[in-house]
């Protein structure tokens, strides 16, 4: 089965800018969520689609937004960026199976943002 | 808040030294504990979940554990490749799919 996708894998902008980033999740999972990697805060929750319906969402500014399309694909798009902004993105996947337990979340290989 | 700490920040281990890598949670509503590796420049690998106090988990080398305050991941006679950081993370009542994440312990593993 293929994991977890996410393109483009790299992406050098500059201030001011936007982008948008694209995560495919594992085939039959419906939720996909976002987070944001940096050395110095480490992984941090931005948001979780499921249905095409943002879920839940983390402690970002409203320049992070995101969306969901009916084959689950996701995107997420970040607008007037800030040097702050340079991150690893990663996309997780789940099956978001009803429940009182998390479902587990798996990873993709991440988008390498780099704001100039 | 949810907060996850996890302990040492960095272990270097000769191969074959069995050790222990710790993860302290405060979660309200505990709905998983969750253990990923991660290599340079790559995204999270799942290892384990934990749900319940008590509960164990096992992969090869590796081993899970879980109880109502911490989570420990047991390393016995690791290998260079073990090398990478280690990742823990919770997820409460405050969302059913957001993940609190540790700042991860670095291992190293020298021949």
């Amino acid at each position: 089965k293929a994991g977890v996708t996410q393109t483009p894998r790299y992406l050098i902008k500059t201030r001011g800018q936007q982008v948008t980033l694209s995560c495919s999740p594992i085939s039959g999972h419906r939720s996909v969520s976002w987070y944001q990697q940096t050395p110095g805060q480490g992984l941090q929750f931005l948001f979780e689609y499921f249905s095409e319906t943002q879920r839940n969402k983390g402690n970002f500014p409203g320049r992070f937004s995101g969306r969901q399309f009916s084959n689950s694909r996701s995107e997420m798009n970040v607008s007037t960026l800030e040097l702050g902004d340079s991150a690893l993105y990663l996309c997780a996947s789940s099956l978001r199976l009803a429940g009182d337990f998390a479902d587990t979340q798996y990873f993709g290989p991440g988008t390498r943002l780099t704001v100039l | 808040e949810d907060q996850v700490t996890q302990s040492p920040e960095a272990l270097r281990l000769q191969e074959g030294e069995s050790s222990s890598l710790n993860c302290s949670y405060t979660v309200s509503g505990l709905r998983g504990l969750f253990w990923y590796r991660q290599d340079p420049g790559k995204g999270p690998e799942f290892l384990f979940t934990l749900y319940s106090a008590g509960e164990e988990k096992e992969k090869e080398r590796l081993k899970a554990t879980l109880t109502k305050k911490e989570s420990f991941l047991h390393i016995t006679a690791p290998k260079p490749e073990d090398s990478a950081t280690y990742l823990c993370a919770a997820s409460g009542d405050s969302g059913y799919s957001t993940l609190t994440f540790g700042k991860g312990t670095m291992l190293l593993v020298s021949p």
